[in-house]
C-alpha cells in the first residue's frame, strides 16, 4: 500500500524557514517524479514544486522561487521541501503527492498533508 | 500562464439526480504527443485530493462508473449520473498540456439539497 507522511509543518514568523519532509513506501520511491502541493485554509490546490527522478531536475511555482527548494533522498524514501523567507501568504496545508508517470496526467497519490501557518 | 475557470463554483444537487462540472481553459490542452492533458481530481470533505479522471475521459481504477469526462480543446466536462452522498466534495480540474507550471481550476463545491 501506497503510504505519504509528511511531517514538519508548525507556526513560524514571517521571515523564518521551515522543513518539510515526506516519507514514502508501499512503491520504488527512486523511480518516480514528486511534486509538493499546498492548499490556503478554505482555498483551492496550488502546485508549489516537482523534482524528478534521481533529482535530475527541479521546478516551481513563481511565487515560492528563489525561496523554497525540493529534494530528495532516495536511499531514505524521502521528500523535502525547504522553506525561507515565509511570508503570511504561503500559510496553507502543504501535500506531498506523487506523481503517476508523467506530471501532464497529475499525482495519484497524496500524503495527509502538514499545516505550515507563518504568522507573528 | 493558462488559466482555468471551472463553473459553477457551487453545486447543490439531490441525491440520484446529475450533476455536471465544466472546465474552461484560455487555450488549447492538445499537446504535441496528441493527447490532450486535463484531469479531474475530487476533494472530499477532511480528506486529500484524489484523481478521478485523466486525459479527459480515462477513469482512474475504483472511480464509479457514474462519474465520466468529456471534451476536447478548451472545453470540458464532468459529469455525474446520478449523485450520491458520498460525491459532496469540491471537484478541481487540472491542466497537463502547459507544464511546467501545473495549473489547477478554482475548485467546484457541489452539495446535496
Amino acid at each position: 500500500e501506497v503510504q505519504l507522511l509528511e511531517s514538519g509543518g508548525g507556526l513560524v514568523q514571517p521571515g523564518g524557514s521551515l522543513r518539510l519532509s515526506c516519507a514514502a513506501s508501499g512503491f520504488t520511491f527512486s523511480g518516480y517524479t514528486m511534486s509538493w502541493v499546498r492548499q490556503a485554509p478554505g482555498k483551492g490546490l496550488e502546485w508549489v514544486s516537482t523534482i524528478t527522478v534521481s533529482g535530475a531536475r527541479t521546478y516551481y511555482a513563481d511565487s515560492v522561487k528563489g525561496r523554497f527548494t525540493i529534494s530528495r533522498d532516495d536511499s531514505k524514501s524521502t521528500l523535502y521541501l525547504q522553506m525561507n523567507s515565509l511570508r503570511a501568504e504561503d500559510t496553507a496545508l502543504y501535500y506531498c503527492a506523487k506523481v503517476v508517470v508523467t506530471i501532464r496526467e497529475g499525482f495519484d497519490y497524496w500524503g495527509q498533508g502538514t499545516l505550515v501557518t507563518v504568522s507573528s | 500562464d493558462v488559466v482555468m475557470t471551472q463553473s459553477p463554483l457551487s453545486l447543490p444537487v439531490t441525491l440520484g439526480q446529475p450533476a455536471s462540472i465544466t472546465c474552461r481553459s484560455s487555450q488549447s490542452l492538445v499537446f504535441r504527443d496528441g493527447n490532450t492533458y486535463l484531469n479531474w481530481f475530487q476533494q472530499r470533505p477532511g480528506q486529500s485530493p484524489r484523481r478521478l479522471i485523466y486525459k479527459v475521459s480515462n477513469r482512474d481504477s475504483g472511480v464509479p462508473d457514474r462519474f465520466s469526462g468529456s471534451g476536447s480543446g478548451t472545453d470540458f466536462t464532468l459529469k455525474i449520473s446520478s449523485v450520491e452522498a458520498e460525491d459532496v466534495g469540491v471537484y478541481y480540474c487540472m491542466e497537463g498540456k502547459n507544464w511546467p507550471p501545473i495549473t489547477f481550476g478554482q475548485g467546484t463545491r457541489l452539495e446535496i439539497k
